[in-house]
């Protein structure tokens, strides 16, 4: 079943902007992940963040969470075109399969 | 490159009339997993295989099947796809389950006529 949500669902920035998007889950989990897809294609893994880290950094990515409030946030800084794709949080409990997010959508404008 | 790959990448069967999609995968990997993923919706986990144990989701429906005859091959079989089973079919890999990122393929999209 589904574990997270992300919000927005969809966001429109302009280039060199940067883009943030929140997740928000319910339980309790081992790990979160973050992931890329770009339209009709299947999906990059862009960072795993542990449930005893609070912050990770790659590249233009940093990712943020917080296990008191069950979320998690990514910011992509100075976007560029290429990063215009859908972006899935996914939580891994217990069970070690990963529980999606229905997505955000971002665009990015030149 | 070490890779997942996924045939074919575009699927049109008729309604009621079994369809194979593959995986392979150059990874070595112990786990692979099939999702299914609608229209704007998140991935949904089918089942996985655990080298070769097999392992099905509560919800996956009986229509869908899967093998795994190596490590490197595994196939999802529908036996009667349904209108309502048109979607992209994506298959991963991970080393492991247990703290691990798992690799996608490309994907597969059936249509069903």
């Amino acid at each position: 079943s589904q574990q997270g949500e992300e919000d927005p669902q969809a966001l429109s920035i302009q280039e060199g902007e940067n883009a943030t998007m929140n997740c928000s889950y319910k339980t309790s989990i081992n790990n979160l992940q973050w992931y890329r897809q770009n339209s009709g294609r299947g999906l990059v893994h862009l960072i795993l963040i542990r449930s005893n880290e609070r912050e990770k950094h790659s590249g233009r990515l940093r990712v943020t969470l917080d296990t008191s409030k069950k979320s998690s946030s990514l910011l992509i800084t100075a976007s560029r075109a290429a990063d215009t794709a859908s972006y899935f949080c996914a939580t891994v409990s217990n069970d070690y399969k990963l529980s999606f997010g229905a997505g955000t959508t971002v665009t990015v404008r030149a | 490159d070490a890779m997942v790959i996924q045939n074919p990448r575009y699927q049109v069967t008729q309604f009621g009339k079994p369809v194979t999609l593959s995986c392979s995968q150059t990874l070595n990997h112990n786990v692979m997993y099939w999702y299914q993923q609608k229209s704007s919706q998140a991935p949904k986990l089918l089942f996985h295989y655990y080298d070769k144990d097999f392992n099905n989701e509560a919800d996956t429906p009986d229509n869908f099947q899967s093998r795994r005859p190596n490590t490197s091959f595994c196939f999802l079989d529908i036996r009667s796809p349904g209108l309502g089973d048109a979607a992209m079919y994506l298959c991963a890999t991970s080393r492991l389950m247990t703290d691990y990122e798992q690799y996608f393929g490309p994907g597969t999209r059936l249509t069903v006529t």
